[in-house]
């Protein structure tokens, strides 16, 4: 597509909960990043793919979170037991090359209650 | 890792100013983005910028690697341009994690 398309742009679940976050990259777009971002800070690194491959998963806070991307293309961020810290911003971007500039998608807003 | 500091960590600009903000690094970099994040939280990536200068209408870029810092200049600002603005690097040598600065929050008014 034209640019990185995130869904849902918001999710509110109950504290415990399963939920899975979805980016679509750039077509063509070898490499996909996870970030975080609460407010008033700037996002931090969860994990980076490069193909299907998670090239780089030492972002990931603990082992309630999990991501695929099992053809290359999309990606799911996968948060098992919700806590309500798990409450932010989750951006996901994606680059032609690792030395190359960052496409970010528009987000998905995640409020734990 | 290395530590990504921006400044002035606020800025206040009467539309048609000028304003260059500053993003020192700690160490040696070869991957170093501007974004602006607007009002409603997107993240534009600006420039990609590990040396040298580069241009884009009314904003432009600088690294300056071996010194170890990089700055944005807008020029006449519209209030289109508020938000906050983020340089970001990669965090050591044979990472691809990107470590952003803070932030420099931007208000250009009427």
């Amino acid at each position: 597509g034209a640019g990185v398309s995130q869904t849902p742009s918001n999710k509110v679940t109950e504290k415990g909960k399963y939920v899975e976050l979805r980016c679509d990259p750039i077509s063509g777009h070898t490499a996909l990043y996870w970030y975080r971002q609460s407010l008033g800070q700037g996002p931090e690194f969860l994990i980076y793919f490069q193909g299907t491959g998670a090239a780089d998963d030492s972002g990931l806070p603990n082992d309630r979170f999990f991501a695929v991307r099992p053809e290359g293309s999309v990606s799911t961020l996968k948060i098992q037991r919700t806590e309500r810290g798990d409450s932010a911003v989750y951006l996901c971007a994606s680059s032609p090359g690792t030395d190359l500039g960052y496409t970010f998608g528009s987000g998905t807003r995640l409020t734990v209650v | 890792g290395i530590q990504v500091e921006q400044s002035p960590p606020d800025l206040i600009l009467q539309e048609g100013a000028n304003s260059t903000l500053r993003c020192n690094f700690s160490d040696s970099v070869n991957n170093l983005q501007w974004f602006h994040q607007n009002p409603w939280g997107q993240l534009i990536n600006l420039f990609y910028i590990p040396s040298g200068t580069k241009q884009n209408g009314r904003l432009s870029a600088t690294t300056v690697a071996t010194e170890r810092y990089s700055l944005l200049y807008i020029s006449s600002s519209q209030t289109t341009d508020s938000g906050v603005y983020f340089c970001a690097t990669y965090s050591g040598a044979g990472s691809y994690q990107l470590t952003f600065g803070k932030g420099t929050k931007l208000s250009v008014i009427p």
